[in-house]
């Protein structure tokens, strides 16, 4: 298995356009979660899914984002519109139920200039 | 709430030094601790939790519960080390779905 996916790896836009992050979880795991690093406040919980269900969207900062599972194999998050304080590196982790490690993909770098 | 701290942001050791990377949680429940370490240009990885007890590249971390503590040392820091650590918790009676909670990280700096 290749591990969590994670596309693009690098992402430069323009503030006020729409930004979409994708995520392909190992097979066969249950649980999805995104998650935003940032210097000043680390790593930050936006959403997690269980089963393709949103558990908890607590941690989304602002109605700009959304995030969506539509199938076992496929996620997405999307801000819209982006704006430059949305710069960090996204994070998409999944675990199988009763598993002890949630797995991380290599994250996308999102600049929004 | 549940809570994860770690209070430094970067520790600098010389190589062959003790390491000691402070964690303090705060949490209602049940927790079961982990520390992930990131290396340069990789992804987060596990690199150990308090229920196996076992020492990972060295390290190891005791859990606490009296000073709800969970620190991670290593007596010889190895520059190879070099990374950012973060501790995380998750409840520990692992239902479906539980997310990590993850403190803010310290970045390790190990130096010849």
């Amino acid at each position: 298995d290749a591990g969590v996916i994670q596309s693009p790896r690098h992402e430069v836009t323009e503030m006020g356009q729409e930004v979409t992050l994708r995520c392909k979880p190992i097979s066969g795991h249950n649980s999805l979660f995104w998650y935003r690093q940032t210097m000043m406040r680390g790593l930050e919980l936006l959403i997690y899914f269980n089963n393709n269900v949103p558990i908890d969207d607590s941690g989304m900062p602002e109605d700009r984002f959304s995030a969506k599972m539509p199938n076992a194999s496929f996620s997405t998050l999307k801000i819209q519109p982006s704006e430059p304080r949305d710069s960090a590196v996204y994070f998409c982790a999944s675990r199988r139920d009763r598993g002890p490690e949630a797995f991380f993909g290599q994250g996308t770098r999102l600049t929004v200039v | 709430a549940q809570r994860v701290t770690q209070p430094e942001k970067l520790l600098s050791v010389f190589k062959g030094a003790p390491v000691e990377l402070k964690c303090n949680y705060s949490y209602s429940g049940s927790p079961e601790l982990f520390w992930y370490v990131q290396y340069s240009r990789q992804r987060l990885q596990l690199l150990l939790r308090h229920i196996s007890r076992e020492s990972i590249k060295g390290f190891t971390a005791d859990l606490n519960k009296g000073e709800t503590s969970f620190h991670l040392k290593k007596p010889f820091a190895q520059e190879e080390d070099s990374a950012m650590y973060y501790c995380a918790l998750r409840d520990r009676r692992d239902q479906a779905g539980t997310a990590l909670i993850f403190g803010k990280g310290t970045t390790l700096s190990v130096s010849s």
